[in-house]
């Protein structure tokens, strides 16, 4: 049971435009989620994450936006660059409590590809 | 540098064997978390550890265990080993439970 997906497997966007990475999910108790960033031979790094108590949170030139009546949340990338090119997970996390600790569930990733 | 660190980085062992994966978390991390992403899959729970004691349990075989010890740093046990368990291992270490979690650069797992 797929509880986090990233339905895109992959992303080409130009230099300079706007890449757009999405992820739904299914489980109504989530109520935290990150982006995480990653390069080949590295672990993933932390990029955003989003409360679900917000609907945006913007970093710069990275904005996610939670969609909760959709469970869908998405990452946008403006201006894109060819150093964004990289594996983008999308996790999620119930609300700590006794029997949540934060554990995190991953999404199978999108590889985006910035062309110069 | 996300201050998690992993030891080794990659190991090639056989079917059957044993080996253990090392993970030092962030300075003044209690919480350490450990995940297997398998080919061309999304990174899977096995376990997570706070300040010594066993907090939640994923997806993880009997015959992988884990621990945590008194200076904070955490061990993946791997047992009798399949083809099936080559897989990147990653631990993740956090203040607390919750929150963001930062990432060591991994262990690559090859069994022939």
């Amino acid at each position: 049971d797929q509880q986090v997906k990233q339905n895109s497997p992959s992303l080409s966007v130009q230099e300079g435009r706007i890449s757009i990475l999405n992820c739904d999910y299914t489980n109504s108790m989530f109520d935290y989620f990150l982006w995480y960033k990653k390069y080949p031979a590295e672990g993933p790094t932390f990029l955003i994450s989003i409360s679900s108590i917000k609907d945006k949170n913007e970093d710069g030139r990275f904005t996610v936006f939670l969609n909760k009546s959709a469970k869908h949340l998405s990452l946008h990338i403006v201006p894109s660059q060819p150093g964004d090119s990289a594996v983008y997970f999308c996790a999620a996390s119930e609300s700590f409590s006794s029997s949540n600790t934060g554990k995190l569930i991953f999404g199978q990733g999108t590889t985006l590809q910035v062309k110069p | 540098d996300s201050g998690v660190t992993q030891t080794p980085k990659h190991l090639i062992t056989a079917t059957g064997q044993r080996v253990t994966l090392r993970c030092s978390p962030r300075s003044g991390d209690l919480s350490v978390y450990w995940y297997q992403q398998s080919l061309d899959q999304g990174l899977q729970f096995l376990i997570q550890y706070y300040n010594g004691e066993e907090r939640a349990k994923g997806n993880i075989l009997e015959r992988f265990s884990a621990q945590q010890f008194p200076d904070l740093h955490s061990e993946l046990n791997l047992s009798s080993l399949e083809l099936g368990d080559s897989a990147l291992y990653f631990c993740a270490s956090s203040v607390v439970d919750g929150g963001e979690q930062f990432f060591g650069p991994g262990t690559r797992l090859t069994v022939l």
